[in-house]
């Protein structure tokens, strides 16, 4: 069965840019939406965005100017890039697979802004 | 952005006992309503989907009932596997939206 593992720095300064890593192994990627969602602390989730064969991706409103999901899923990774980051952004950030619902997450992995 | 509303915050249930979850929609989002179980250290799990399809290996003592803006997620006779946080989430419109979550714990 697919799994899902994120990875990436856990500690990111203030400004900065986000760069995190979604590994899947255990089954196909071909014919899948991937998607990036987080959880701030103490709120809610949030769904960051999508893509598609590397090429199609789509990004909420609220993040769509500083947000890059991309990858090549034939590679089995892809990845996300958050840009000009601040506290706002210190939460849980989970890899997932759907557009619009995900059936598949990852473990998540915790990333703090702070100087 | 539609406004997921899940209530309660918390609920404390005995094993074998029915548990009885809500969440509400700022607007209609017709069927289009995912049910997820997150346990501490683990990924999350779809549950339910399209109001009332349970994902793959998801017992049938999960289900859900509404549409529209009202949900409401049973779970008929507790297990003590099932004590764990639910979310409510929409995908009728972009972007996808979440409730803040019931944590089921034990009485």
């Amino acid at each position: 069965q697919v799994q899902l593992q994120e990875s990436g720095p856990g500690l990111v300064k203030p400004s900065e840019t986000l760069s995190l890593t979604c590994t899947i192994s255990g089954g196909s990627t071909s014919g899948f939406f991937w998607s990036w969602i987080r959880q701030p602390p103490g709120k809610e989730l949030e769904w960051i965005g999508f893509m598609f064969n590397g090429g199609i991706t789509k990004y909420n409103p609220s993040l769509e100017s500083r947000v890059t999901i991309s990858g090549d899923t034939s590679r089995k990774q892809f990845s996300l890039k958050l840009t000009s980051v601040s506290a706002a952004d210190t939460a849980v950030y989970y890899c997932a697979r759907g557009s619009s619902r995900a059936d598949v997450w990852g473990k998540g992995t915790t990333v703090t802004v702070s100087s | 952005e539609i406004l997921m509303t899940q209530s309660p915050a918390t609920l404390s249930v005995s094993p074998g006992e029915r548990a009885t979850l809500s969440c509400r929609a700022s607007q209609s989002v017709s069927n289009n309503l995912a049910w997820y179980q997150h346990k501490p250290g683990q990924a999350p799990r779809l549950l339910i989907y399209g109001t009332s399809t349970r994902a793959t290996g998801v017992p049938d003592r999960f289900s859900v009932s509404g549409s529209g803006t009202e949900f409401t997620l049973t779970i008929s006779s507790l297990q003590s596997e099932d004590f764990a946080v639910y979310y409510c989430q929409q995908y009728n419109s972009w972007p996808q939206t979440f409730g803040g979550g019931t944590k089921v714990g034990s009485k």
